[in-house]
């Protein structure tokens, strides 16, 4: 059964500080890795993709991946209020055709 | 304009009853999906479409049954509704895996 897990939180950061998100994947032939965006009452949105060994930044977002200790992190710089949210971590196990696997997400709460 | 459009947004029917839930994208991806989201927010993928042919079916019971006219649209028909159905029905498209674009969700809730 691949499997992707995530600490459930809730996570909560004060405004403006680092939010450290993980995630692990069982499936060592994972391909490709993705972080979603969930606001209470909506749906997920795509904030991130990372593909290769190493660290992907997009703004205030950086994305790491370690393909050998199975491990995919998203930091959010100078939380804001605004990232209160639920994040889930979803990995590619199967190719082009794949099938993306969602973990349970972290909920994060940043305090003002 | 909505990329990806699901109706209805929310559905209450009484159990035994036969729904459907209708998607569509404008996107102009070639796959589209269907996710289940339960109660403790766990996505999980139920079938998904490449080009109107079938390339994942999850293990759901056989009451669902999904339905591709073409490739912008993929339907949703429940069969004989329980209570465990109950739950938030995402649509997704994706031209690329992993990148995908949700509907706004179905709220189908079963009484």
């Amino acid at each position: 059964q691949k499997e992707v897990e995530q600490n459930s939180g809730p996570l909560s950061v004060p405004e403006g500080a680092i939010a450290s998100l993980n995630c692990t994947y069982s499936d060592r032939g994972s391909q490709s890795f993705f972080w979603y965006r969930q606001y209470s009452g909506k749906s997920p949105e795509l904030i991130m993709s990372i593909y290769s060994n190493g660290d992907k930044e997009d703004g205030r977002f950086t994305a790491q991946l370690n393909k050998a200790s199975q491990y995919v992190s998203l930091l959010i710089r100078d939380s804001q209020p605004s990232d209160s949210a639920t994040y889930l971590c979803a990995v590619n196990t199967g190719g082009s055709q794949g099938n993306l696997i969602f973990g349970k997400g972290t909920k994060l709460s940043v305090k003002p | 304009d909505t990329a990806v459009s699901q109706t209805p947004k929310y559905l209450v029917t009484q159990m035994g009853n036969d729904k459907s839930i209708k998607c569509e994208q404008n996107l102009g991806h070639d796959t589209m999906y269907w996710y289940k989201q339960d109660s403790k927010k766990f996505l999980k993928i139920m079938f998904s479409y490449n080009n109107k042919e079938l390339i994942i079916n999850e293990t759901v019971p056989n009451r669902f049954s999904p339905k591709s006219p073409d490739k912008a649209h993929l339907n949703l028909h429940i069969n004989s509704l329980e209570l465990g159905d109950s739950a938030v029905y995402f649509c997704a498209s994706s031209q690329a895996v992993g990148r995908a674009f949700f509907g706004q969700g179905t709220r189908l809730t079963v009484v």
